[in-house]
């Protein structure tokens, strides 16, 4: 299976400035099939990303994806207040699906 | 607006089944793959396994010998079953609609369900004797 690791673990950042969220994966994710979740505390996940780069309905254009192959980015142009969450990757170009550990982005 | 609502037992006995139901309300069932997810305490998320409206299944090899999902579609609803549940199964599980994606190799193609676009809020299952 893959295994998808993502760093940094914790990210401190203060309102307006960018984020930067990787996800490296032990082989190539195929198809660039891999998502991005953000998930709030007590709430279930909320899909982002997904095809690597392409918006969920909804997300608004600051969030963006890109990568292919093995290394992703999750990037967060101008922080809002609202987006200080943990952010999950998950691939589903192979069986099983498979999430990374998470990356908690914090208010500094 | 699709809205995923989901029910079941949420203190469980070791050796006991899990018994979760989903629910689908406002929009198409037959055109997606449906999923269960969990969340241990404090901890990341994994894939549990999926179903389509015609009841195909596919599972997570590691849960594969104690998971059953089924579907009925008269109700747009499916389930998942955990069978010989230990502490280590305590988690908040999700259901989740997953839009098909299609999977090619050399020879052909299928399709299975890959992100997951809409979530139940989840049910919190505890495993303790």
């Amino acid at each position: 299976e893959i295994v998808l690791t993502q760093s940094p673990g914790t990210l401190s950042l203060s309102p307006g400035e960018r984020a930067t969220l990787s996800c490296r994966a032990s082989q190539s994710v195929s198809s660039s099939y891999l998502a991005w979740y953000q998930q709030k505390p007590g709430q279930a996940p909320r899909l982002l990303i997904y095809g690597a780069s392409s918006r969920a309905t909804g997300i608004p254009e600051r969030f963006s994806g890109s990568g292919s192959g093995t290394d992703f980015t999750l990037t967060i142009t101008r922080l809002e207040p609202e987006d200080f969450a943990v952010y999950y990757c998950q691939q589903y170009g192979s069986s099983p699906r498979t999430f990374g550990q998470g990356t908690k982005l914090e208010i500094k | 607006q699709v809205q995923l609502q989901q029910w079941g037992a949420g203190l469980l006995k070791p050796s006991e089944t899990l018994s979760l139901t989903c629910a689908v309300y406002g929009g198409s069932f037959s055109g997606y793959y449906w999923s269960w997810i969990r969340q241990p305490p404090g901890k990341g998320l994994e894939w549990i396994g999926e179903i389509n409206h015609s009841g195909s299944t596919n599972y997570s090899p590691s849960l594969k010998s104690r998971v059953t999902i089924s579907v009925d579609t008269s109700k747009n609803q499916f389930s998942l079953k955990l069978s010989s549940v230990t502490a280590a199964d305590t988690a908040v599980y999700y259901c989740a609609r997953a839009p098909p994606t299609r999977y090619c190799s050399s020879t052909s193609c299928l399709m299975k369900g890959g992100y997951m676009d809409v979530w139940g809020k989840g049910t919190t299952v505890t495993v303790s004797s």
